[in-house]
């Protein structure tokens, strides 16, 4: 049990479906980001929330659309997705406090778009 | 920018055998450095930090230093077991004022030991 905890594990999606991922922490932290790992490829860093506000967009499609309603809880709208958007969306979440903070992650959504 | 440069996998050893994975960053101010491991199937789970210059992270028998001097956070465990076979990050943190922390990651490195 990481805290973190994502829904659903799997999804699979056609291109012209709209869906949305989940992610929850009650670790009390008040950062959230999402993260896309491709094979083969480096996470890639999507979005980053803190105290509820988008403090960064990685230059992500506008067919990904986060939202964060609550310091617990992150979304990722997905609608219009490519083939080649499959891939694991990990969550995670950090504390703001002084110095670097590490991030405890979601076990991910396996993501396949058909 | 700030980056994160980890050796390529991936890495096959034989069960005992001992671990060396070299992870290299590019960070304006001082960063904090972690390793984290990723099991098939699963997300990322913190495994060592270090917060500082010539702090030791260690945990389940790996090791790694944060070198300023070189810019370095090598990952090493002196006797593998098949169960350490894994992908592992290397990563570091900056704290912007009021936004958390900023997480930048390696590539990976993949990590298969033999029995």
């Amino acid at each position: 049990e990481t805290g973190v905890t994502q829904t659903p594990r799997h999804l699979v999606m056609g291109m012209t479906n709209k869906k949305s991922l989940k992610c929850e922490q009650h670790l009390g932290h008040n950062a959230m980001y999402w993260y896309k790992q491709s094979a083969k490829k480096p996470l890639e860093l999507m979005f980053v929330y803190s105290l509820e506000e988008r403090v960064e967009n990685n230059s992500v499609p506008s067919r990904f659309s986060p939202e964060c309603p609550n310091s617990s809880h992150l979304f990722l709208h997905l609608h219009t997705l490519q083939p080649e958007d499959s891939a694991l969306y990990l969550c995670a979440s950090s504390q703001d406090s002084g110095g670097g903070t590490e991030a405890f992650f979601g076990q991910g959504t396996r993501l396949t778009v058909v | 920018g700030d980056s994160v440069t980890q050796m390529e996998g991936p890495v096959t050893l034989s069960e005992e055998a001992f671990l060396t994975i070299n992870c290299t960053y590019t960070a304006t101010g001082y960063p904090s450095l972690f390793w984290y491991v990723q099991y098939p199937g699963e997300g990322l789970q913190l495994l060592l930090k270090a917060t500082k210059a010539d702090d030791k992270g260690s945990n389940k028998g790996f090791e790694a230093t944060y070198r300023k001097e070189t810019t370095s956070f090598h990952l090493e465990k002196g006797s593998v077991q098949v169960s350490d076979s894994a992908v592992y990050f290397c990563a570091l943190s900056l704290k912007i004022y009021n936004q958390g922390g900023k997480l930048i990651f390696g590539q990976g490195t993949e990590l298969s030991v033999k029995p």
